[in-house]
């Protein structure tokens, strides 16, 4: 199965106001984590990372809030704009049976409602 | 810096074609990856390259062939293919395994028919 998971497939907010996206991983072997937004007809890009050895960290209206004792990460994006609508991945690093690569959960679409 | 260039955009197959999807970078990176994205899902590994001549398997495989001759390039080849290989397919690269996130070519969106 999915080594990480989102909780929410599709998340709905007001223009203006704050989100959160959820993701559970079940690899605690993990120590790099991602957060990749996805417009449509586009690939991912890269929002903000988090070491295993941080429980947070804050780029520019997103947060990364990393909770390893319940192996779970959130992305909160502050102030959400139309142009933040997209589908959000979060990925681990894999390094199980020496693959390298990273793990995508199955993405939230997020939906910013004027 | 052009990033990563996917081509082709698009491209319809007949079962049993055979194809090759490009994939260049031009930031001098060592790590290279391709990745498919079935529709609803997150992306999976096929095969991944660490630097020129090294290849490596990724967690779906089969079906697929790759070649690293140069830091450059890491071309995807399809040798028969089957409708389960419809799907979009990503490359990506990085500058090292834990390099802060990957840069991701615009995808190719393959149909096999």
């Amino acid at each position: 199965g999915e080594s990480v998971g989102l909780h929410l497939p599709t998340l709905s907010v007001q223009e203006g106001d704050n989100s959160i996206i959820n993701c559970a991983y079940s690899n605690s072997a993990s120590d790099y984590f991602i957060w990749y937004k996805q417009e449509s007809g586009k690939g991912p890009q890269f929002i903000i990372d988090i070491r295993s050895n941080m429980d947070k960290r804050q780029g520019q209206r997103v947060t990364v809030l990393l909770n390893k004792t319940v192996k779970h990460l959130s992305l909160q994006i502050a102030a959400t704009q139309p142009g933040d609508s997209a589908v959000y991945f979060c990925a681990e690093n894999n390094r199980r049976g020496g693959a390298d690569g990273l793990t995508f959960g199955k993405g939230t679409h997020l939906i910013i409602q004027p | 810096n052009a990033g990563v260039t996917q081509t082709p955009k698009f491209r319809i197959l007949k079962i049993g074609q055979s194809m090759t999807l490009q994939c260049a970078q031009d930031m001098n990176h060592n790590y290279m990856y391709w990745y498919r994205q079935d529709p609803g899902m997150g992306l999976k590994l096929i095969y991944y390259s660490v630097g020129a001549g090294i290849t490596d398997k990724g967690e779906v495989p089969n079906g697929y062939n790759v070649s690293r001759s140069t830091t450059e390039d890491f071309p995807l080849r399809l040798e028969l293919a089957a409708p389960s290989q419809t799907s979009v397919y990503f490359c990506a690269s990085s500058n090292s395994r834990d390099s802060v996130g990957y840069t991701f070519g615009s995808g190719t969106r393959l149909t096999v028919v």
